[in-house]
């Protein structure tokens, strides 16, 4: 079976500080891979997605990164913390269009002090 | 652009009876749309989801959804609620480029 792991499940990091959350999936090949964040009272917004190594689409303009190294890894960086990065980060998978629906890990959360 | 509407922040629901969360959505094609919830602190788990054939989707936990395209709608139904129920419930759309959500309605549970 497919299952998709997140780490860590909690930072707390200084501002100006790097970042580096990672996330893997096992059980599948070639999946399609997402950076969700959650900040407290604005639901869930779309970071990045990738549909293959190397290839990453996004969709809002700040101050972090996503790549993909490898097939079923998804890494999203920051050279520079902020206070507003602070948030909860969930990765997800979905296989081809999504039909099969998407699965999320158990996310990470992210506090900037 | 894809948008997903859920206009009730929070609903409160005594227990035993039954819950209708509301959902709507925009979308240009035949929406894929799906029903999470998320306990606190937790990540998501699907409830149901629905991509064609049957308006009325069964899911986990005894929901049930019912699509309605005249409506662009998505409710989410449970005839009997347990205090287990409480939690934060987000209706999404969307398709192989990410999910689209509601801002989430918050059940809570009264005794």
């Amino acid at each position: 079976s497919q299952t998709i792991h997140q780490w860590p499940a909690t930072l707390v990091q200084p501002v100006g500080s790097p970042l580096s959350l990672e996330c893997t999936v096992e059980g599948t090949s070639n999946p399609n891979l997402y950076w969700y964040r959650q900040a407290a009272g604005r639901g869930l917004q779309l970071l990045f997605y990738s549909v293959g190594i190397g290839q990453i689409s996004s969709e809002v303009p700040q101050n972090l990164s996503a790549s993909r190294p490898q097939d079923r890894q998804f890494i999203l960086s920051s050279k520079k913390l902020l206070l507003s990065d602070s948030g909860f980060y969930l990765c997800a998978w979905s296989k081809g269009q999504g039909n099969y629906g998407y699965t999320f890990g158990s996310g990470t959360r992210l506090t900037v002090v | 652009a894809q948008s997903v509407t859920q206009p009730d922040i929070h609903i409160t629901v005594s227990e035993g009876a039954s819950l209708e969360l509301r959902c709507n959505y925009s979308y240009g094609a035949t929406p894929y749309l799906f029903w999470y919830v998320q306990s606190p602190g937790q990540g998501l788990q699907l409830l149901l989801k629905y991509f064609s054939g049957d308006t009325l989707v069964q899911g986990i936990k005894g929901f049930e959804a019912e699509f309605k395209r005249s409506q662009s709608s998505f409710n989410l139904r449970k005839p009997s609620v347990h205090w287990s129920d409480a939690a934060e419930y987000f209706c999404a759309v969307g398709g192989a480029d990410g999910l689209t959500f509601g801002k989430g309605t918050h059940l809570i549970i009264q005794p």
